[in-house]
């Protein structure tokens, strides 16, 4: 089992929709949760960072957070062709550390 | 505000030849990473410096590969020799270790070893 899974893709949807996209981690002591966004050719840049379990809403960007089942989602609403990237998650292990495991990613295609 | 440098963009090289990678963080960060980037295996991190010491290297792959961080300004990955398995994009990043310990990654290095 990877320590973080995410699925490949690509996930399209047509604009204007919420694109969701999902992030399961196996080890139950993670302590900070990130999502990354990668364009072909570039370097990842932060779009968002979670602590606690709940909702975290950042523009059109919603995370989500569930400790108990291990798992982190990225909702983006309103999606925009600009948005079609491919998404990491990223989970750090322990607090005051900076062992951050990315998943694959996910790729995501917004259809104009 | 200058990102992370790191150069070269572009390299490609012979089986068996070293290869220099280069880094420099953003001014005031304390904290330096090297990454691995490939398809199969996503991004891996392989070292990281808090301070310009070596924290980590436990992602290091193997004896082939060494990483120095002289100064606060300047960084390098070294792979010796190159073998074909390491073809890769080699991402630096930097981060300040405050605001939730966000992370800056530079362009990255694309590496072809033929």
């Amino acid at each position: 089992q990877k320590e973080v899974e995410q699925n490949s893709g690509p996930l399209s949807v047509p604009e204007g929709a919420i694109a969701s996209l999902n992030c399961t981690y196996s080890d139950r002591g993670s302590q900070s949760f990130f999502w990354y966004r990668q364009y072909s050719g570039k370097s990842p840049e932060l779009i968002m960072s979670i602590y606690s379990n709940g909702d975290k809403e950042d523009g059109r960007f919603t995370a989500q957070l569930n400790k108990a089942s291990q798992y982190v989602s990225l909702l983006i609403r309103d999606s925009q062709p600009s948005d079609s990237a491919t998404y990491l998650c990223a989970v750090n292990r322990a607090s005051g550390t900076y062992k951050y495991i990315f998943g694959t990613g996910t790729r995501l295609k917004v259809l104009a | 505000d200058a990102g992370v440098i790191q150069s070269p963009r572009h390299e490609v090289t012979e089986m068996g030849q070293e290869v220099t990678l280069r880094c420099k963080p953003i001014s005031g960060h304390d904290y330096l990473f090297w990454y691995r980037q490939t398809m199969m295996r996503g991004l891996e991190l392989l070292i990281y410096f808090n301070n310009n010491v070596p924290i980590d290297d436990s992602g290091m792959p193997e004896d082939r590969f060494s990483a120095k961080m002289p100064n606060a300004s300047f960084s390098t990955l070294k792979i010796q020799p190159s073998e074909p398995r390491d073809s890769a994009v080699y991402f630096c990043a930097s981060s300040p270790g405050y605001s939730g310990n966000t992370i800056y990654f530079g362009e990255g290095s694309w590496l072809t070893v033929v």
